[in-house]
């Protein structure tokens, strides 16, 4: 069992839908984030939080709105999405944002398509 | 920013020795990692190299050369299952996150 939770594993939503993503992770770590991965594509960051402050916005587009209550919890609201928003969205965790050995712990992610 | 560059695909057979290679430029270096990833699933960590050289770890070895902006990783004795894509991912300086490559498909055969 990962240590990093994510739901659901798949959504489908139409453009004008709003829905949320939801990660939550069990190994005590400070730092979450948020990772989107398209075919054929890197791996893209989205935002980063370290300690539930927000560090990094990768210039996200504002469709796009996370929030993370605790540092076991991230969500991304989705809202207005567009056709080349379907991806895979990978949550990962670390200890914290500091540590320059620090790997980061990845959820098996949410396959969204956007119709 | 940073430019990370990886074979998309690579074929080799059960029981052979494969190494995947991954060039990077950037600013600023504070560490080079490698990931695996099956069809469907997380990425999992495989190795951390920040100091040139050589990492082992049973099958997996990884390799770094910071004046050459090089890595690669090295999988011995290959196993159907190590059918997967192997990511490279840089931490710049400056930040908390890794910039990843678009990552290796592996095929293993029989």
């Amino acid at each position: 069992e990962t240590g990093v939770t994510q739901t659901p594993r798949h959504l489908v939503m139409g453009m004008t839908n709003k829905k949320s993503l939801k990660c939550e992770q069990h190994l005590g770590h400070n730092a979450m984030y948020w990772y989107k991965q398209s075919a054929k594509k890197p791996l893209e960051l989205m935002f980063v939080y370290n300690f539930k402050e927000q560090t990094e916005n990768n210039s996200v587009p504002s469709r796009f709105s996370p929030e993370c209550p605790n540092s076991s919890h991230l969500f991304l609201h989705l809202h207005t999405l567009q056709p080349e928003d379907s991806a895979l969205y990978l949550c990962a965790s670390s200890q914290d944002g500091a540590g320059v050995r620090e790997k980061l712990f990845f959820g098996s992610g949410t396959q969204l398509s956007v119709l | 920013g940073q430019n990370i560059d990886q074979p998309t695909e690579m074929t080799a057979t059960e029981g052979a020795i494969v190494q995947i290679n991954c060039t990077y430029q950037t600013s600023g270096f504070n560490g080079l990692f490698w990931y695996q990833q099956h069809a469907g699933e997380a990425p999992t960590f495989l190795s951390y190299n920040v100091l040139d050289g050589l990492e082992e770890k049973g099958r997996f070895s990884s390799f770094l050369s910071r004046s050459k902006g090089y890595s690669y990783l090295l999988l011995k004795e290959l196993q159907m299952k190590d059918s997967a894509s192997y990511l490279c991912a840089v931490r710049e300086n400056s930040g908390y996150a890794l910039n990843f490559g678009k990552g290796t498909s592996l095929l293993v055969t029989p």
